[in-house]
């Protein structure tokens, strides 16, 4: 089992739907979460930061972190072509070593 | 959010010279600073971890004679591809986290693309 499991894609809505991703996780020691949006030839920008388990919202965006079921998800609201990009999860135990999903490819159709 | 910076954004050099590539932190100290390469389409390979004042720390089967990591200070880090072959064209992109942000949260350089001729 790998250690971060996150549904490659790619996943293609309309525009305005609302977006879901997640990722799975199997260490129990995690406890930073990271959600990260990547375009092409970019690197990665940090979208939203999450400290042990509960839910954050910024603008468009919202986190929630499951630590029981060892799940987080980022939901993306009113989903814009421009959001259409390669979303990472990352997480780490001790703020030092992190482990990152392969990504999902994500496509918002006008 | 805060800013690290890569340079250059893309390079182009000849087979057998060695590249620099520069990852700046400009709003906050950068006690760890972390390379990676990553292939079309897939995720980020860890090459190496680099902690101000230390040699770097690389993963397994990245040649530290080849990929010279240097992070003199709280605000740089340097990878220096030597020797580069076409097999080295890859993305590039760096890392870092701070003390003066939150534990665990990591900030990546915008990626410098390098092609070796």
């Amino acid at each position: 089992q790998k250690e971060v499991e996150q549904d490659p894609g790619p996943l293609s809505v309309p525009e305005g739907a609302i977006v879901s991703l997640n990722c799975t996780y199997s260490n129990s020691a995690f406890q930073y979460f990271m959600w990260y949006r990547q375009y092409s030839r970019k690197g990665p920008e940090l979208l939203m930061y999450t400290y042990s388990s509960g839910n954050k919202e910024d603008g468009r965006f919202t986190a929630q972190v499951d630590k029981s079921s060892k799940y987080i998800s980022l939901f993306i609201r009113d989903s814009q072509p421009s959001d259409s990009a390669t979303y990472l999860c990352a997480m780490s135990g001790n703020g030092q070593n992190f482990v990152f999903g392969p990504g999902t490819r994500l496509s918002v159709l006008p | 959010g805060a800013v690290v910076s890569q340079h250059p954004s893309w390079v182009i050099c000849k087979s057998g010279t060695s590249v620099k590539i520069e990852c700046r932190s400009l709003d906050f100290q950068a006690t760890t600073m972390f390379w990676y390469r990553q292939f079309p389409k897939q995720s980020l390979m860890l090459m190496a971890t680099s902690n101000e004042g230390s040699k770097a720390t690389y993963e397994q089967g990245v040649e530290k004679d080849k990929f010279l990591i240097n992070h003199a200070s709280l605000t740089l880090s340097t990878l220096t591809v030597t020797s580069a072959h076409p097999e080295d064209s890859s993305f590039y992109i760096c890392s870092a986290i701070g003390t003066s942000r939150n534990t665990g949260e990591l900030f990546f350089g915008e990626g410098s693309r390098l092609t070796v001729l």
